[in-house]
């Protein structure tokens, strides 16, 4: 079936440097996408979200960039802390129906 | 305001049992999904309720069976327990088409 899921499963910053996290989506039909951050021990916690309309969103240090032409979804963190360390998951929900379809993750480490 | 909380935190069950999970939505929430994280990889939507039905499913077994009750609360039932079920078991609620909130999870654990 399809599926949503991530090019790096690991992805190693410097503290407050910029990072940039990676997606790929299958189904074209997807009409709503967000990034969950989970810390080990903890359920997933939302940090952003883009409809399909639009390509790009900011919020407090994050950015979302959707690339609709290539299936492409991007979630930029800005001046990355220490804090931001966890497991980076998009996920998508179709235009029919609320469920989450996740990628498989990927892992970011903040050297101090 | 309380988020999504679970019940346990963490369970140990034998093959072959039965386990119940419970999970209180966020308060203004009236939606409940259930999700099956194994380690390492990333959440498998399980089913959805809604009104005290199920409303949507994913690609799980009859062995796996839920329940909605008028406060919105939620139960997650596995019958027949396999080793394969080992697992993070995570309750998100929502309300609209308001992005989902996430529980900490239930680690079960099959021996």
């Amino acid at each position: 079936g399809e599926s949503v899921g991530l090019h790096l499963p690991t992805l190693s910053v410097q503290e407050g440097d910029n990072s940039i996290i990676n997606c790929a989506y299958s189904n074209s039909a997807s009409d709503y996408f967000i990034w969950y951050k989970q810390e080990s021990g903890k359920g997933p916690q939302f940090i952003i979200d883009i409809r399909s309309n639009m390509d790009k969103r900011q919020g407090q240090r994050v950015t979302v960039l959707l690339n609709k032409t290539v299936k492409h979804l991007s979630l930029q963190i800005a001046a990355t802390q220490p804090g931001d360390s966890a497991v980076y998951f998009c996920a998508e929900i179709p235009n029919a129906g609320n469920m989450l379809t996740f990628g498989g993750g990927t892992r970011l480490m903040v050297k101090p | 305001d309380a988020g999504v909380t679970q019940s346990p935190t963490h369970l140990i069950k034998t093959r072959g049992q039965q386990v119940t999970l419970r999970c209180s939505p966020k308060s203004g929430h009236d939606t409940v999904s259930w999700y099956q994280q194994a380690l390492g990889q990333g959440p498998q939507f399980i089913f959805q309720y809604y009104e005290e039905e199920e409303r949507q499913r994913g690609n799980f077994p009859d062995r796996f069976s839920g329940h909605q009750f008028p406060n919105y609360s939620s139960e997650l039932n596995v019958n027949a327990l396999l080793l394969g079920d080992s697992a993070l078991y995570l309750c998100a609620s929502s309300r609209d088409s308001s992005f989902s909130t996430f529980g900490s999870g239930t680690r079960l654990t099959v021996v």
